[in-house]
């Protein structure tokens, strides 16, 4: 069974400072990604996704995610943070062929300061 | 566009209680699904379900009933509340898609307190 390991809890900023969540998984076959973003009192929402291609993939509000196969990662960047950031952010895995159950981590939150 | 909706979206409930949650979903997704938030745990999986007539456990089913009769709806039932329920559920939604698993679509949550 595939697991998900996000190694940041809980992150603080700045604004204007740059972000890196981690996010690795164990599982040898190929995967489907994603990263997650549950803003304060609100249900979660895709991100960015990683199906295949180019293994650097862009999503909404200026995150990116790189994807490592060979070291089972998916970390999501952003440049520069703003204080709308502040939210808990949730790695998730999906293994093709397999179950079609999402494994999640366990989030991150991450708190910008204005 | 109404996608997944849960209600209620607050409850308060006493030890002993039984209730239901609600979840329905207009986008034809085969795949629905039950998560409780709890802080520090992440989303843990209750049951989930692949079609109507279908369903199964997932992590932490123990306390809670679920049933799909329609494609369209997926209640969570909790038989005999206690306060380690207290949590915010989540349904979530998803095309089956066994080839290439995609997103997941999530309702807004519903807060649970059990006194």
């Amino acid at each position: 069974a595939q697991s998900v390991s996000q190694h940041n809890h809980h992150v603080i900023l700045s604004e204007a400072a740059s972000l890196e969540l981690g996010c690795n998984y164990s599982y040898g076959g190929t995967v489907n990604l994603f990263w997650y973003v549950q803003y304060p009192g609100q249900h979660l929402q895709l991100l960015l996704k990683y199906f295949s291609g180019d293994p650097l993939v862009k999503g909404i509000k200026g995150f990116e995610a790189e994807f490592i196969k060979s070291k089972f990662s998916f970390n999501l960047r952003k440049p520069s943070v703003q204080w709308s950031d502040t939210a808990e952010y949730f790695c998730a895995v999906n293994a093709l062929g397999g179950s079609y159950i999402p494994t999640f981590g366990r989030g991150t939150s991450l708190i910008v300061h204005p | 566009n109404a996608g997944v909706t849960q209600t209620p979206k607050f409850q308060v409930l006493k030890t002993g209680q039984s209730m239901t949650l609600q979840c329905a979903q207009d986008m034809n997704h085969e795949y629905m699904s039950w998560y409780r938030q709890d802080p520090g745990m992440g989303l843990r999986l209750i049951h989930y379900s692949v079609g109507a007539g279908i369903t199964d456990q997932g992590e932490v089913p123990n306390g809670y009933n679920v049933s799909r009769s329609t494609t369209e709806d997926f209640p969570l039932r909790l038989l005999s509340a206690a306060p380690s329920q207290t949590s915010v559920y989540f349904c979530a939604s998803s095309p089956l898609d066994r080839v290439a698993p995609g997103e997941l679509f999530f309702g807004e949550g519903s807060r649970l307190t059990v006194l």
